[in-house]
């Protein structure tokens, strides 16, 4: 079955140290994103990437990192220099964002819940 | 720039009521408008979406029309069932001249809760 994994489901952390939450997608879509959700609130978007090595900072970029070395992959790293980081985070895809994707429909991966202790 | 509003919850149903969600939106152009729901501890799964003004999206008993008069995507189910307590997203895809179109702008999201 085509769709998106994130791991771990729940990640613990103790302040001072980096954490990478991990997205992997099996629909061949050239787009990405990674998102966080604090409680009452809506998605935040954090970071995006149209292509292959390259990506594009969003909203609330401070303090993450991410890398697309392959189509399949997006990785978010949490730095120490993320002052709250406690939050659920959500990956997605969807098809190219520019000509093709005309109805940018996103897909959703299950979530990773990062804790700080 | 591109904002959903959508209202606040959460809102209590008894099974087989009628339920709104009210969604308005500010956007440049002619964005792109989805519904999402989120069940608890999960991610998003899209519900419907609307891509022009007029158009109604449909999915599992839930409607919603793009109003661009009125800059809304209200969503409605005529009878909800237990099974549908979740949150529920508007979300909006900015248009296609401008340099949002490819990301989701999100409304804070609708608690409902159905009770037997």
């Amino acid at each position: 079955d085509g769709g998106i994994t994130q791991s771990p489901k729940y990640l613990f952390r103790k302040e001072g140290q980096n954490v990478t939450l991990s997205c992997e997608q099996n629909l061949n879509h050239d787009a990405m994103y990674w998102y966080r959700q604090d409680p009452g609130q809506g998605l935040r978007l954090i970071y995006y990437s149209q292509i292959v090595n390259d990506f594009q900072k969003g909203d609330i970029a401070e303090g993450y990192s991410v890398s697309r070395e392959k189509k399949e992959s997006f990785p978010l790293t949490v730095t120490s220099a993320q002052k709250n980081p406690t939050a659920f985070y959500l990956c997605a895809s969807s098809e190219q964002a520019s000509a093709g994707g005309r109805y940018n429909e996103q897909f959703f991966g299950p979530g990773t819940r990062l804790t700080v202790l | 720039g591109n904002s959903v509003t959508q209202m606040e919850g959460p809102v209590t149903l008894s099974e087989e009521a009628f339920l709104t969600i009210n969604c308005t939106y500010t956007a440049t152009g002619y964005p792109s408008l989805f519904w999402y729901v989120q069940y608890p501890g999960e991610g998003l799964q899209l519900l419907l979406k609307a891509t022009k003004a007029d158009d109604k999206g449909s999915n599992k008993g839930f409607e919603a029309t793009y109003r661009k008069e009125t800059t809304s995507f209200h969503l409605e189910k005529g009878s909800v069932q237990v099974s549908d307590s979740a949150v529920y997203f508007c979300a909006l895809s900015g248009a296609m001249t401008t340099d949002s179109w490819g990301k989701l702008q999100f409304g804070a999201g609708t608690q409902v809760v159905v009770t037997p």
